[in-house]
């Protein structure tokens, strides 16, 4: 079965500076996707970025960042310039592409919050 | 478009007690998942549908029953609550595309906060 840990329960960050989650994944698998998710003290869930196991390029959407290690099977998010708008529990989270038969089903790491200081 | 809607938002019950949380979403997706969240252990997989018709256990499907009603409705049913289903619980959609943008990619709705007492 895969599993997905977090070690960091918490993290800070002092705004507009620079913090990295961790994320450590095990699977039998070659072929998935990993992402990161926010959710905020509102509750939702709001997917911050995906990385395509089969793709050697990290992912970056805007102040987001991955360090995508297949061999290691270590996904860390970075956080660039800090917002006070970050502050959110982050999950990690994996999904086998297992020719369609995973049907999508995610596997969560337990979170990381991070607390950003003005 | 609302997404993915949930109801009720929160939801007291005793022990015992039975109740249905009713997920839909307006999005045409055809896979739909109801997880749990509880503290220190992330979402739990409960149950979920890959498509209309069809429904499978997740991990922690014990104490849950499921009904994919149509393409986009999928409800969660708590049969006789028991203290430890106290909990968060979200439903979620995806489309099932294998490769490309947006693949695997779910979409949440805004979480049911259920205590039992």
């Amino acid at each position: 079965a895969q599993t997905v840990t977090q070690s960091q329960p918490e993290m800070s960050v002092q705004e507009a500076e620079t913090v990295t989650l961790s994320c450590t994944y095990d699977t039998s698998e070659s072929d998935y996707y990993l992402f990161w998710y926010k959710q905020p003290p509102s509750r939702q869930m709001i997917l911050v970025i995906r990385q395509e196991a089969y793709k050697q390029q990290n992912a970056t959407e805007n102040r987001f960042s991955v360090n995508f290690q297949k061999a290691a099977k270590s996904f860390s998010l970075k956080i660039s310039d800090s917002q006070l708008g970050d502050a959110a529990m982050y999950f990690c989270a994996y999904t086998p592409n297992a020719g369609g038969t995973s049907y999508g089903k995610l596997t969560f790491g337990q979170g990381t919050i991070l607390t950003v200081h003005p | 478009n609302a997404g993915v809607t949930q109801t009720p938002k929160f939801q007291v019950l005793k022990t015992g007690q039975s109740m249905t949380l009713q997920c839909a979403q307006d999005m045409n997706h055809n896979s739909m998942y109801w997880y749990r969240q509880d503290p220190g252990m992330g979402l739990r997989l409960i149950y979920y549908s890959a498509s209309e018709g069809t429904t499978d256990k997740g991990e922690v499907p014990n104490g849950y029953n499921v009904s994919r009603l149509n393409k986009r409705e999928f409800s969660l049913r708590l049969e006789s609550a028991a203290p430890s289903q106290t909990s968060v619980y979200f439903c979620a959609s995806s489309e099932k595309k294998l490769a490309g943008p947006s693949s695997y990619e779910q979409y949440f709705g805004p979480g049911t906060r259920l205590t039992v007492t």
